[in-house]
């Protein structure tokens, strides 16, 4: 079984100040993708990272692949109230479905 | 349709009864994917198909849930003498490749079981 653990679980901070979140697995992947859900709603792709060592930015989110393919990051700068929900790391393995991450629920207080 | 449709949004079954979801795939998608979403965070892969072919049912457990994607009809997931841990979000998703391309999973918004 190919386990993505996340950390922190739960993070609860203020708006403006930066957070990172992180996806730590033993398995390698050939792609791994971060999605995040809002109360009510299906996960929504925000990045897929495909390269070892690869880093995108989206706005003030920025997402790593680890050298190794086997971790990544999610990084956000000032967050804001929006920001609040749910990511999701999910790896993807050869011809296996997406496996996805035990989930950080971020909460940002105005 | 531009979305993933699942329905119901809501289910409430007495422990042994029988419960029944659906989802419509975004027209065009090839690939299907039910998870179950337990505790509001961890995601479990269930059952996925191309067209009505099962394509990966690593997941499923095989003694009381089944599901099926006809030609036509919604895709279906079915869940036979419900148990109590059952209870969960499930949610269906649809793709244009399984494992190429982006791989992006459109989600539906989830048909929340709740067994009593």
């Amino acid at each position: 079984t190919q386990l993505l653990e996340q950390s922190p679980q739960f993070l609860s901070i203020q708006e403006g100040e930066n957070l990172t979140v992180y996806c730590n697995s033993s398995s390698v992947f050939s792609s791994l993708q971060w999605y995040r859900q809002e109360p009510g709603e299906g996960p929504v792709l925000l990045v897929t990272v495909v390269t070892g060592g690869e880093v995108k930015k989206l706005k003030r989110l920025t997402f790593q692949f680890g050298d190794a393919r086997k971790d990544s990051s999610l990084h956000i700068t000032a967050a804001q109230p929006g920001d609040t929900g749910l990511y999701l790391c999910a790896g993807r393995a050869g011809r296996r479905a997406l496996t996805f991450g035990s989930g950080t629920r971020l909460q940002v207080q105005p | 349709g531009e979305e993933v449709a699942q329905t119901p949004k809501h289910l409430v079954r007495g422990e042994g009864q029988k419960a029944k979801l659906y989802c419509a795939p975004i027209k065009g998608h090839s690939y299907v994917f039910w998870y179950q979403q337990v505790l509001k965070n961890e995601f479990k892969f269930l059952i996925s198909f191309q067209n009505e072919n099962v394509f990966d049912e690593t997941g499923m457990p095989k003694e009381r849930f089944s599901a099926k994607c006809l030609p036509n009809s919604p895709c279906s997931l079915e869940i036979q003498a419900t148990k109590l841990e059952d209870s969960a979000v499930y949610f269906c998703a649809s793709s244009q490749s399984a494992t190429g391309g982006t791989g992006e999973l459109f989600f539906g918004e989830g048909s929340r079981l709740t067994v009593l």
